[in-house]
């Protein structure tokens, strides 16, 4: 069994600032993809940022970026220059490649951006 | 980027009746449809993974004759709630994947039930 622990319930930050969301996991495979979702209260689920783990450079997607470390199975978010826009639920998700192919979700982080 | 859209987004009815929750496709193949259940401030729940032209793989301890799912077409997925009762009222959340690992599921705005 795979699983995604996010130890953070709720964050805040500055606007303008820089924030990162934790999120570590465990599976058996050695081939995997992880995810970052954010959910805003619309409650609508927007992906933001995805990892492969046979690559080794971290994913960058304007002023997200993540910190992959698969040794450690850490795969944290980095959101600077945060906007208020940016407050939302985030969630971090595994999926494996074998025949499970579903995601599992973390429990989600409620990140609040402070004016 | 990958449209999934799904209707209703709010639906009131009164307990007894079914209630049927529609998932689409826009512009990709959802080769895989997967259907979630989440209660506020808590992480997505997998009820059930559909696979086009198959029946539906139910998570344990979800009934599958009182959620039923249809996924008939690349592009459509259904699920029923039978005989909706109160303890039924939740947000509901479809996602399409085209089976590619490297994809990403694409979700939908979600349907927010609510059984009176």
């Amino acid at each position: 069994a795979q699983t995604v622990t996010q130890s953070q319930p709720e964050m805040s930050v500055q606007e303008a600032e820089t924030v990162t969301l934790s999120c570590t996991y465990d599976t058996s495979e050695n081939n995997y993809y992880l995810f970052w979702y954010k959910q805003p209260p619309s409650r609508q689920m927007i992906l933001v940022i995805r990892q492969e783990a046979y690559k080794q450079q971290n994913a960058t997607e304007n002023r997200f970026s993540v910190n992959f470390q698969k040794a450690a199975k850490s795969f944290s978010l980095k959101i600077s220059d945060s906007q208020l826009g940016d407050t939302a639920m985030y969630f971090c998700a595994l999926r494996s490649s074998g025949s499970a192919r579903q995601l599992t979700f973390g429990s989600g982080t409620q990140l609040t951006v402070l004016p | 980027g990958a449209v999934v859209s799904q209707h209703p987004s709010w639906v009131i009815c009164k307990s007894g009746t079914s209630v049927k929750i529609e998932c689409r496709s826009l512009d990709f193949q959802a080769t895989t449809m997967f259907w979630y259940r989440q209660f506020p401030k808590q992480s997505l729940m997998l009820m059930a993974t559909s696979n086009e032209g198959s029946k539906a793989t139910y998570e344990q301890g979800v009934e599958k004759d009182k959620f039923l799912i249809n996924h008939a077409s690349l592009t459509l997925s259904t699920l029923t709630v039978t005989s909706a009762h109160p303890e039924d009222s939740s947000f509901y959340i479809c996602s399409g994947w085209t089976g590619a690992g490297n994809q990403p599921q694409h979700f939908g705005d979600g349907t927010r039930l609510s059984i009176l």
